[in-house]
């Protein structure tokens, strides 16, 4: 079985600040994806990033950044100097390689970002 | 090709009623998914197709709803004698393959709310 964390259910921040968004995974598989969606207002699930297992590089784009720790089964995830636009759901996600969990991903329950003016 | 498309946008039916959504996926896309979103929950997975042929199906997907591919390129799901517990918002996302290297693209999906 997988699952996927998020225990921050919202979050407030003001513009400019950074806020770092958590996800735990658990899953039996050694080989696995993790992704992070952004769903704004209108519905639409927005892909971020995808990362494999195997790979623990940090990932930077830009204001955003990921930080992948194997051994707390966590994918973290940044957002430096928030700006409004950025007010979205934010869902972490897991597939992994194994009959029935290869073809379909696992979200967490979201967390809300709200940035201020 | 802009995305993945989904019609109707917002659907409100009675209990009882048949209702029909479609899901026009991006075109060299040959994998096809549907989830179902319930308010304040994450995407949940209900099934998964390989051109026409559908491979999985979640034990959300009872004998009420129905998913079909018949030509390899869009792809509908039926829902029959809806009941309030199917009211959500129902996702339909594509990839080039299996492993989405490049993440899964989603519709913008169709509410529907049964009353």
């Amino acid at each position: 079985a997988q699952k996927v964390t998020q225990a921050q259910t919202e979050i407030s921040v003001v513009e400019k600040e950074d806020v770092t968004l958590d996800c735990v995974y658990e899953t039996r598989d050694t080989t696995y994806y993790l992704f992070w969606y952004k769903q704004p207002p209108s519905g639409e699930l927005v892909f971020l990033i995808r990362r494999n297992s195997f790979d623990e590089q940090n990932e930077i784009s830009g204001r955003y950044s990921w930080n992948f720790q194997k051994s707390t089964s966590s994918f973290n995830f940044t957002i430096t100097a928030s700006q409004v636009v950025d007010s979205a759901v934010y869902f972490c996600a897991l597939r992994g390689r194994s009959s029935g969990s290869a073809r379909q991903l696992t979200f967490g329950s979201g967390t809300q970002l709200t940035v201020l003016p | 090709d802009t995305g993945v498309s989904q019609n109707p946008r917002h659907k409100i039916t009675k209990r009882g009623q048949n209702v029909t959504f479609r899901c026009d996926p991006i075109s060299e896309h040959n994998r096809l998914y549907w989830y179902r979103q319930t308010l304040g929950q994450g995407p949940e997975f209900l099934t998964y197709f390989q051109n026409e042929a559908q491979l999985e199906k979640s034990r959300l997907l009872s004998d009420r709803f129905s998913a079909e591919r018949p030509k390899g390129s869009f792809s509908t799901l039926e829902i029959q004698r809806t009941e309030q517990g199917d009211s959500a918002m129902y996702l339909c996302a594509s990839s080039l393959d299996v492993g989405a290297r490049g993440g899964y693209t989603f519709g913008s999906g169709t509410r529907l709310t049964v009353v």
